[in-house]
């Protein structure tokens, strides 16, 4: 079947260091895109990418990086520089701009 | 950057209760989407609807792009109902969903 795989589903984080988020999807799909929830809120966009090697900042890039160097293969990685990094990271994918699908969400919390 | 509201933020009905959800946004849109999300955080796709009506079994969404809003209505709704429901539009000149900070539905038994 396809979908979108997002891993791990919890991720613990210490004061000071990176961790990368994967997301993997065989949807065939060009686009890919990273969203940030907190408790409450909608999601919001970090990063999103429309073809390999190409990806552009969402509304709230900083302390966080990406790469594209596969179709199938997104993934985030969260900085020592993103001073709140607890929250629910979810990834999508889509067609040029609809049939969106997201993965099952990785819990990022900072111990 | 576009604005999208969701009403009312919370929402508590008992069950075979009837209900609508609002969304209004701020600028031309050429995609807007409903979205659940569970209680375990995955969201699933209810509608593709950048205009016109659609149903889907007790569900059904309306949107009037003239006029910027669309309406998710409910029907007898059922304590599976309960979640978090997401509007979310792509811009005509954009690529990624904006989503609404969303409405909160509790279906009592």
């Amino acid at each position: 079947d396809g979908g979108i795989t997002q891993s791990p589903k919890y991720l613990f984080r210490k004061e000071g260091q990176n961790v990368t988020l994967s997301c993997e999807q065989n949807l065939n799909h060009d686009a890919m895109y990273w969203y940030r929830q907190d408790p409450g809120q909608g999601l919001r966009l970090i990063y999103y990418s429309q073809i390999v090697n190409d990806f552009q900042k969402g509304d709230i890039a900083e302390g966080y990086s990406v790469s594209r160097e596969k179709k199938e293969s997104f993934p985030l990685t969260v900085t020592s520089a993103q001073k709140n990094p607890t929250a629910f990271y979810l990834c999508a994918s889509s067609l040029t701009n609809y049939g969106y699908t997201f993965g099952s969400g990785t819990r990022l919390t900072v111990v | 950057g576009i604005q999208v509201e969701q009403s009312p933020p919370d929402l508590i009905l008992q069950e075979g209760a009837n209900s609508t959800l609002r969304c209004n946004f701020s600028d031309s849109v050429n995609n807007l989407q409903w979205f659940h999300q569970n209680p375990w955080g995955q969201l699933i796709n209810l509608f593709y609807i950048p205009s016109g009506t659609k149903q889907n079994g007790r569900l059904s969404a309306t949107t009037v792009a003239t006029e910027r809003y669309s309406l998710l209505y409910i029907s007898s709704s059922q304590t599976t109902d309960s979640g978090v429901y997401f509007c979310a539009v792509v811009l005509n000149s954009g690529y990624a969903l904006n989503f609404g900070k969303g409405t909160s539905l509790l279906v009592t038994p």
